[in-house]
């Protein structure tokens, strides 16, 4: 059983361009959480989603930021007109529906922009 | 909400114990947590401990629970190199976890 896949596992944007992230969960696992790691910080969560349906959003920026998980194929973070504050880490984990106490992470995306 | 604090850093030799320590405020917490993460990798479930146990052990882990201070502590015995990594305790109100800001475990040999 494969663990949770992130893609690309390093990306690179300028100022002002667009940066998506995809995460594909554990085979069998429905839920999908996003969470930013800053340098030197621990991680936050920024958003919790289940197929076609976001549950939480409470930690995503208000701008900029959107998510979603749609019937067919991975979840993704997308990032628009990228800032420098936006160099970070990015890790997706995923859950069973019945067990969202057992998250299990991804290798994350670590994000640079120039 | 919920705040979760950990000691920055922790040195030890190899064969001794670690000790990490967090404090937790949301006392709600059905599930509190322990993650490992090694140098540019994403996070490892170590173990997780219910609400309603003082303790857990699995191997050379034990996780100790004190509702009452809300401190959660994560023993590692016989510390090897392999261990060096840092280590996040999280707690969980409603799925989304919140987590420490780690303790970076240095193994010496």
């Amino acid at each position: 059983n494969a663990g949770v896949m992130q893609n690309p596992r390093h990306l690179v944007r300028r100022r002002g361009q667009e940066a998506r992230l995809r995460c594909s969960p554990m085979k069998g696992h429905s839920h999908v959480y996003w969470y930013r790691q800053l340098p030197e910080e621990g991680l936050k969560f920024m958003v919790y989603l289940q197929k076609e349906n976001i549950i939480d959003e409470s930690g995503m920026p208000k701008e900029r930021f959107s998510a979603e998980f749609p019937k067919e194929g991975p979840s993704i973070l997308r990032i628009q007109q990228v800032v420098r504050g936006d160099s970070a880490a990015y890790f997706c984990a995923s859950s069973l529906r019945e067990k969202v106490y057992e998250q299990y992470f991804g290798p994350g995306t670590r994000l640079t922009v120039t | 909400g919920e705040d979760v604090e950990q000691s920055l850093f922790l040195s030890v030799r190899e064969g001794d114990s670690s000790v990490i320590n967090c404090t937790y405020t949301d006392s709600s917490s059905t599930y509190l947590y322990w993650y490992k993460q090694e140098p540019g990798a994403g996070l490892q479930l170590l173990t997780y401990i219910f609400s309603n146990m003082d303790m857990k052990q699995d191997q050379r882990l034990t996780v100790l629970l004190n509702k009452k201070d809300k401190h959660l502590s994560l023993r590692i015995a016989d510390t090897q190199t392999g261990d060096s990594a840092i280590y996040f305790c999280a707690g969980p109100p409603g799925g989304k976890l919140i987590f420490g800001q780690g303790t970076e475990l240095s193994v010496k040999p």
